[in-house]
């Protein structure tokens, strides 16, 4: 079956640009399907960040959508999620996953933190 | 503030039966279906209930779900310690154009 795997750097300075890719396994990214950023800060819940088609068509939560690019790279099976002038406020831990339809995400990745700070 | 509400706890004892509820709007539960994520500390939120009160293959059906109107619940009978987690409801939002979730909800087994 789909899993999915998150990777980047963990640590990013306030001002910079957090860039992260989530490695599709199991099957195509090209196939059928939407693919989701999702994050959630310590302790806190969770917030939807945005999605993209395998086409390259992108949908970005009007809150983020002036920092964010996901992007696809079908020769690798990845997706990727820039965010740029990061913040404390983007402390977060940041999952991938596969939207079925609506809020129904299944899989999800293991989720990757990545802290912001100097 | 999220756009879903949710109590931030909940509590029951072994065997119990235990609700959680999840408040919205016209704009998302009131027009789309509901989705319920489990998730323990540490690890991923994982999908429980999707399409209101369906169950993915390997949920016990110790757990529904079930929507009226602009509002929406989990249960769960029988509870069990393993059951000790945080839980989510999301839904599709036309406002947003894109998927909202509850603040989460606590569930502790006494």
């Amino acid at each position: 079956q789909v899993q999915l795997q998150e990777s980047g750097p963990g640590l990013v300075k306030p001002s910079g640009t957090l860039s992260l890719t989530c490695a599709v396994s199991g099957g195509s990214i090209s196939s059928n399907n939407w693919w989701t950023w999702v994050r959630q800060p310590p302790g806190k819940g969770l917030e939807w960040i945005g999605e993209i088609y395998h086409s390259g068509t992108t949908n970005y939560n009007p809150s983020l959508k002036s920092r964010v690019t996901i992007s696809v790279d079908k020769s690798k099976n990845l997706f990727s999620l820039t965010l740029t002038s990061v913040t404390a406020a983007d402390t977060a831990v940041y999952y991938c996953a596969r939207p079925q339809g609506g809020a129904r995400f299944d899989p999800w990745g293991r989720g990757t933190l990545v802290t912001v700070s100097s | 503030q999220s756009v879903l509400t949710q109590p931030p706890s909940a509590s029951g004892t072994p065997g119990q039966r235990v609700t959680i509820s999840c408040s919205g709007s016209s704009s998302n539960i009131g027009s789309y279906t509901l989705n319920w994520y489990q998730q323990f500390p540490g690890t991923a939120p994982k999908l429980l209930i999707y399409s209101t009160n369906q169950r993915p293959s390997g949920v016990p059906d110790r757990f529904s779900g079930s929507k009226s109107g602009t509002s929406a619940s989990l249960a769960i009978s029988g509870l069990q310690s393993e059951d000790e987690a945080d839980y989510y409801c999301a839904a599709w939002d036309d406002s947003l154009n894109g998927p909202v979730f509850g603040g989460g909800t606590k569930l502790t087994v006494l």
